[in-house]
């Protein structure tokens, strides 16, 4: 499984923007990559999954270069409740284990 | 759609006692569930794979007849931490992989359980 290096934490205002990057150098050609959300106290909540290019859901935004190497999540107008834990995982299709592997996410501040 | 739960949300027992965790798929069925371990301010640590109908594959590090995992059917996983301790004092999280979701490889996830071993 490609290993993934994100920061490990990020303020914000509220109303701006927030990108948050994430390595992944040696990622695989038939790997996807994957963000998930986790509030205090609850599971992960999956965000947003893209292959190459851009990829934009009701939540957010994934940039992909044509490398692969590296991705940005986009988060649009950011409100307190966007505080939360951003984990981004790099996971291959067709894999019978299909087991996640986590690192230390980015923990992302919103402050009013 | 895709929602997953998990009972109880919290707990709170005596050293020395056993827990159980159900993990349960709603509206999908699960052919295989995950669960992992969170201590505060950490990430998720894989605990196991639970296939249904099958045993349990275990991660390094973690042992089998400490955490019992059962997987009858294609709606529940059952994590029983047996002789708990306060060591095993953790947010316990189960996820599970929709069969028809192979391609996506999309994982849904819990709410969690908070065990705290006095």
């Amino acid at each position: 499984l490609a290993k993934t290096t994100q920061p490990i934490s990020m303020d914000s205002y509220e109303g701006q923007e927030v990108n948050i990057t994430c390595s992944h150098n040696n990622i695989a050609t038939n790997d996807y990559i994957t963000w998930y959300q986790q509030f205090p106290s609850q599971g992960p909540r999956f965000i947003i999954q893209g292959y190459k290019t851009k990829v934009t859901n009701e939540v957010a935004s994934l940039f992909i270069p044509a490398d692969r190497k590296s991705s940005t999540l986009s988060l649009p107008r950011v409100s307190l409740s966007d505080t939360a834990v951003y984990y981004c995982l790099v996971l291959p299709t067709f894999n019978a284990g299909n087991m996640l592997t986590f690192g230390g996410g980015t923990r992302l501040m919103v402050k009013p | 759609g895709a929602v997953v739960s998990q009972h109880p949300s919290w707990v709170i027992c005596k050293s020395g006692t056993s827990v159980k965790i159900e993990c349960r798929s709603l509206d999908f069925q699960a052919t295989t569930m995950f669960w992992y371990r969170q201590f505060p301010k950490q990430s998720l640590m894989l605990m196991a794979t639970s296939n249904e109908g099958s045993k349990a594959t275990y991660e390094q590090g973690v042992e089998k007849d400490k955490f019992l995992i059962n997987h009858a059917s294609l709606t529940l996983s059952t994590l029983t931490v047996t002789s708990a301790h306060p060591e095993d004092s953790s947010f316990y999280i189960c996820s599970a992989r929709d069969r028809t979701g192979f391609i996506r490889n999309e994982q849904f996830f819990g709410p969690g359980t908070r065990l705290t071993v006095l």
